[in-house]
């Protein structure tokens, strides 16, 4: 199944700045998906980047604050905008590892703390 | 989305058999039942999936009710390195939807 590596593993930010977290996927894949840990918590799905066209955000979460890109069929962005301490979390993205059914691989995950 | 019942924590002795149970029965009938873990620190590992039959590999058993409104991860012989949030997700599309999971204590 694909390999993904996730930049960077952890950060700490200053509130109202911003912070760009990439995910490298070492085959091609159609779909990538943006998920939070908040601390304690389970994981919460932000959206799913498609290459070539807008992400697909999940309820809560909007373009202004997550905006995705997805460039390529290896590679997406996630930025975290205008950052406040409740956007402190762990990130990660997600592809799957094979036809729709056999589940997905997650990246490490990016560790934010937002000071 | 089919919703899933675990129970919060579980706790086994070392190298003992564990049954972690999940409840779906609104589960549709084209759903996979996939199975994840999560250790400390990391992200969310695949462990196992299944539709209808039961299912073996080299990390666990996925033991699937004939109605599919629940099934069971069987652990054969849990390690200390087992101790892990183990999450069940029926789905049928693109998207993986986290519950809670089931917290895994391992004791020595």
């Amino acid at each position: 199944s694909a390999v993904i590596s996730q930049k960077p593993s952890r950060d700490i930010c200053q509130r109202g700045t911003s912070l760009t977290i990439q995910c490298q996927v070492d085959s091609q894949v159609t779909m990538m998906f943006w998920y939070r840990q908040q601390p304690g918590q389970s994981l919460t799905l932000i959206a799913t980047a498609n290459q070539g066209s807008e992400a697909t955000y999940e309820s809560g979460f909007v373009i202004d604050k997550f905006p995705i890109s997805r460039p390529n069929l290896t590679f997406s962005t996630l930025t975290v905008s205008n950052m406040s301490p409740e956007d402190s979390s762990i990130y990660l993205c997600s592809v799957a590892r094979g036809p729709l059914g056999d589940g997905y691989t997650f990246g490490s995950g990016t560790r934010l703390t937002v000071v | 989305d089919a919703k899933t019942t675990q129970p919060n924590s579980m706790e086994s002795n070392e190298e003992e058999p564990v049954h972690l149970p999940c409840n779906h029965s609104t589960i549709s009938g084209t759903d996979y039942i996939h199975w994840y873990r999560q250790l400390p620190s990391q992200g969310p590992e695949y462990v196992i999936h299944g539709l209808t039959s039961n299912v073996n590999n080299r990390m666990a058993s996925l033991a699937i009710a004939e109605d599919r409104k629940s099934s069971t991860l069987i652990l054969h012989r849990a390690t200390l390195r087992d101790a892990a949030v183990y999450y069940c997700i029926p789905t049928g599309g693109f998207k993986t939807i986290f519950g809670a999971g089931t917290r895994l204590f391992v004791k020595a």
